[in-house]
């Protein structure tokens, strides 16, 4: 099947940095990214919707400025955590669209895991 | 207001044994897609089945079967003889309508196989 790539897996940084996380589309072109947001033992919550050349769309509650995202190529959109802080400590896992999404064409990344101390 | 509900946070069962995992769900959209993944403790989501809201057949894909009763918008996962590695979280999705490619997942459930 299709992959998904994400980097880092892991980051640890200090309050008050960014971060950046990239999503790669590594044998195929994304149309569409999407970013979610998954705390432990929780649900996965999408965060943002990512479209190659265009601005992203977020859902609601989720701070734009917050958490930057580019889709600037087919393969590669990527999540900056602007300026992150103890509470945006969580586990990021990006997914890529081939095509229309239909029987199960959503395929994740390895997820990144963000602590921030 | 959910979309996705599944009511297990937990579920137990014996190796070798079948296991059922619930989710229903709620839309008033008419097309739709229905998707279980699988989420070991490395955190990558593992596809395992589709079902769409058009289709007349249950999904199966080897131990794996979906139990889609449309007029309870239910979509249960049935997993046939259990075995260690499906030990993981297990995790219902929706997707609705033909253009909107947003996916919402449920709460999860946690499966735990016992030798």
């Amino acid at each position: 099947g299709a992959v998904v790539s994400q980097h880092p897996s892991w980051v640890i940084c200090k309050s008050g940095t960014s971060v950046k996380i990239e999503c790669r589309s590594l044998d195929f072109q994304a149309t569409t990214m999407f970013w979610y947001r998954q705390f432990p033992k929780q649900s996965l919550m999408l965060m943002a919707t990512s479209n190659e050349g265009s601005k992203a769309t977020y859902e609601q509650g989720v701070e734009k400025d917050k958490f930057l995202i580019n889709h600037a190529s087919l393969t590669l959109s990527t999540l900056t955590v602007t300026s992150a802080h103890p509470e945006d400590s969580s586990f990021y896992i990006c997914s890529a669209i081939m095509g229309q999404m239909n029987t199960g064409e959503l395929f994740f990344g390895e997820g990144s895991r963000l602590t921030v101390l | 207001a959910q979309k996705i509900t599944q009511t297990q946070p937990g579920m137990f069962v014996q190796e070798k044994e079948a296991v059922t995992l619930d989710c229903t769900y709620d839309t008033s959209d008419p097309s739709y897609g229905l998707f279980w993944y699988k989420q070991p403790s490395s955190g990558e989501m593992i596809f395992l089945i589709y079902q769409g809201s058009y289709d007349q057949q249950n999904a199966t894909e080897g131990r794996y079967s979906l139990n889609f009763q449309k007029a309870r918008k239910s979509a249960n996962l049935v997993i046939s003889a259990s075995q260690l590695g499906d030990s993981a979280m297990y995790f219902c999705a929706m997707r609705e309508g033909t253009n909107n490619n947003d996916m919402r997942f449920g709460a999860g459930t946690r499966l735990t196989v016992k030798p």
